[in-house]
């Protein structure tokens, strides 16, 4: 079986300190993991992606996960927030053709 | 840079009625899925499309939905008889490859959006 669980459902920041999100994913087969930022009123977009590859994955505007199987999570980083990233923030596990998503963590920058 | 596109951004639509949800995938990539989120929850998988048939769907995707690739652009979610419930943000995706193909899944563009209300 298939899922992903985003730890915190809201997480606060303030402007120019690091962020962190959290995911962990449990998986039947290798799967791809993927993170996915949607601003108000807008569609998803494609933060950063993990494909078997180098466990540390650099992404757009900053933003960087870290593979672990050991720990099966994929936690999203950045060193520094901008006002501009508060958003819903989305984890997405896909071990087949499918793609499961987590239930979003709402990030708040404070400035 | 190409994009997914959905049409309309808002539909209104009586309860009982037929819709249909409108995409254009970008335009070579070969597998296409369909997503909906309802107001405050997660993002819910609902069907993805390869060689027009469908390749995997989920439970939600029962006998009121279908989908189709009615010519070389467009690719569409048609539901039969609309209940309160459907009422969602639905989304379509677009991949050039299915995941599961060796180097991994490929990366899933997705479209903005339509708003479905049923009244």
């Amino acid at each position: 079986a298939q899922s992903v669980t985003q730890l915190d459902s809201h997480v606060s920041v303030s402007e120019g300190t690091p962020v962190l999100l959290r995911c962990n994913y449990s998986s039947s087969y290798s799967p791809s993991l993927f993170w996915y930022v949607q601003h108000p009123n807008k569609g998803l977009q494609l933060l950063l992606k993990y494909t078997s590859a180098a466990t540390l994955v650099k992404g757009i505007n900053g933003f960087e996960a870290e593979f672990k199987k050991s720990e099966t999570s994929f936690h999203l980083t950045k060193p520094s927030a901008h006002m501009s990233d508060a958003a819903e923030y989305f984890c997405v596990v896909s071990p087949r053709n499918q793609f499961y998503f987590g239930t979003g963590t709402s990030l708040t920058v404070i400035p | 840079e190409p994009e997914v596109t959905q049409t309309p951004s808002h539909q209104v639509t009586q309860m009982g009625q037929e819709v249909i949800l409108r995409c254009v995938p970008i335009s070579n990539h070969l597998y296409f899925y369909w997503y909906r989120q309802i107001l405050g929850q997660k993002v819910e998988f609902l069907v993805s499309f390869y060689n027009n048939e469908i390749s995997e769907k989920s439970e939600i995707f029962d006998d009121q939905f279908s989908v189709e690739r009615p010519d070389g652009s467009n690719f569409t979610l048609k539901i039969r008889s609309t209940k309160l419930e459907d009422s969602a943000m639905y989304f379509c995706a677009s991949t050039r490859r299915a995941s599961g193909i060796k180097g991994g899944t490929d990366t899933q563009y997705f479209g903005p959006g339509t708003r479905l209300t049923v009244l």
